[in-house]
């Protein structure tokens, strides 16, 4: 049980484009879904929190304009990363929380960002 | 958050109890222990979690000291596919709090 699905695994695009990942919870109701980023050699480090419904809840220094958040249903978020330059190159990673807050979050595989 | 403190590295050998440590001096009443581990290249992985009690599941046991100062984490047959790293990581129960992930442990299990 708690599977969490991230896609797509890996991208590369050209930079200025957009590129929207998805993460699913697959068998139980994400009432709160989070997003980080991991650069090489480093720690994660939370982006947003989401709850369905209702507009992410960005960390400090996380452009809300650039990295838009949609939890539209219980089951799903997306990171669309807009106008995505190299810096924006990274290892995006989504989490799902069902239940009250001591439940643990579950993880997806994370999703492999590159960008030319 | 409480702050933790882990080791940065450590080895086990195959076959052999791994035993991880933990120090959470300043946690709270109302905050968890949590254990995640990330093998490389892919999400971090739920492990067990805890208030006071000792915990264990079909991965692993959870010791949490009486005074709630430290934990440690306890891989009872460690396999070569449990080398990653671990994280440490105490959060409060409620609302939307976050984990904060630290630096963890890299545990590298030896043949």
């Amino acid at each position: 049980g708690a599977v969490v699905s991230q896609h797509p695994s890996w991208v590369i695009c050209k930079s200025g484009t957009s590129v929207k990942i998805e993460c699913r919870s697959l068998d139980f109701q994400a009432t709160t879904m989070f997003w980080y980023r991991q650069f090489p050699k480093q720690s994660l480090m939370l982006m947003a929190t989401s709850n369905e419904g209702s507009k992410a809840t960005y960390e400090q220094g996380v452009e809300k304009d650039k990295f838009l958040i949609n939890h539209a249903s219980l089951t799903l978020s997306t990171l669309t990363v807009t106008s995505a330059h190299p810096e924006d190159s990274s290892f995006y990673i989504c989490s799902a929380r069902g239940g009250t807050g001591m439940q643990p979050q579950h993880f997806g595989d994370g999703t492999r960002l590159s960008i030319l | 958050d409480a702050k933790t403190t882990q080791p940065t590295s450590m080895d086990c050998a195959e076959g052999r109890a791994a035993n991880l440590p933990c120090n959470h001096s300043t946690i709270s009443g109302n905050e968890y222990v949590y254990w995640y581990r990330q093998i490389h290249s892919q999400g971090p992985q739920y492990i067990i979690h805890g208030l006071k009690n000792n915990e264990t599941n079909e991965m692993a046991s959870l010791i949490i000291t009486e005074d709630r100062k430290s934990s440690t984490l306890i891989l009872p047959h460690a396999t070569l596919r449990d080398t990653a790293v671990y994280y440490c990581i105490v959060r409060a129960n409620f609302g939307n709090e976050k984990l904060t992930f630290g630096t963890g442990t890299r545990l590298t299990i030896i043949p």
